[in-house]
C-alpha cells in the first residue's frame, strides 16, 4: 500500500540554525501539507501546497518557514533561525484530488510517520 | 475560523464494550469530517471519514454519525479490542480551504483486556 515517507525521523538542532524536513508524498497525489504536533497537544495545520505554490498557511507559518517541491517526488519544509518553541513533531500529508465526483468537497489526507524536531 | 471541540479527553473501556467519542464544530461551512487514530510514535492514520451529504457511515466495527443541524459528529467503536487503544482525533475541513484540517484535541482510548 502506498504511503507517505519522511526523513529524518528525528532532527536535533541548535537554536538559530536552519533545518530542512523532507517528505515523499504518495506518487499520484497532487496536494501536499505540513502539520505539526507539540508533545501532548493536538495536530495543527501549517501550510498546504498545490500546483507549485502555497494554497493556504496558518499563523504558525511565519516568514521563517518555507516549502518547496524541488523535484517530482520530494516536498520539503525549511525552518530558518529555529526557536525553542519550534520543537515538535512535524507531519507531512498528501491527498489525491479535490472532491472526485463531488466538486468542491475536500480531499482525504494521508499522513507520514513524522519527524521529531528538537531545538536546543 | 473553525474550531473543533472533542470529548472526552480520556476514555477507558473493557474489551468488548463500545466506545463513543464526540466532536462539535463551529463553522457551518465545514463539509468534511475525518477521524484519525494515532499510535505512540506514529503519524495519524485515517480510519474513517464522512462528508456533509451523508448522515452516517460504517466500516466493520467503526461508524461515524454526523448531525449538521447541531454541528456535531461522533465516532462509535463496537466490540473494542486491546489493539484499539490509541489516541483518536476528529477533524473538520472548511469548503474552499484546499482541505486544511482543523483537529480536535484528541481522545486517549484505553481498552482493558
Amino acid at each position: 500500500e502506498p504511503e507517505v515517507t519522511q526523513t529524518p525521523s528525528h532532527q536535533v538542532t541548535q537554536m538559530g540554525q536552519e533545518v530542512i524536513l523532507r517528505c515523499v508524498p504518495i506518487s499520484n497525489h497532487l496536494y501536499f501539507y505540513w502539520y505539526r504536533q507539540i508533545l501532548g497537544q493536538k495536530v495543527e495545520f501549517l501550510v498546504s501546497f498545490y500546483n507549485n505554490e502555497i494554497s493556504e498557511k496558518s499563523e504558525i507559518f511565519d516568514d521563517r518557514f518555507s516549502v518547496e517541491r524541488p523535484d517530482g517526488s520530494n516536498f520539503t519544509l525549511k525552518i530558518r533561525s529555529t526557536k525553542l518553541e519550534d520543537s515538535a513533531m512535524y507531519f507531512c500529508a498528501s491527498s489525491e484530488a479535490m472532491g472526485g465526483s463531488s466538486p468542491g468537497l475536500p480531499n482525504t489526507q494521508y499522513f507520514g510517520p513524522g519527524t521529531r524536531l528538537t531545538v536546543l | 475560523g473553525e474550531n473543533v471541540e472533542q470529548h472526552p479527553s480520556t476514555l477507558s473501556v473493557q474489551e468488548g464494550d463500545s466506545a463513543v467519542i464526540k466532536c462539535t464544530y463551529s463553522d457551518s461551512a465545514s463539509n468534511y469530517f475525518p477521524w484519525y487514530k494515532q499510535e505512540l510514535g506514529k503519524g495519524p492514520q485515517l480510519i474513517i471519514d464522512i462528508r456533509s451529504n451523508v448522515g452516517e457511515k460504517k466500516d466493520q466495527r467503526i461508524a461515524v454519525t454526523l448531525n449538521k443541524t447541531a454541528k456535531h459528529f461522533s465516532l462509535h467503536i463496537t466490540e473494542t479490542q486491546p489493539e484499539d487503544s490509541a489516541v483518536y482525533f476528529c477533524a473538520a475541513s472548511i469548503r474552499g480551504s484546499q482541505g486544511n484540517l482543523i483537529f480536535g484535541k484528541g481522545t486517549k482510548l484505553s481498552v482493558k483486556p
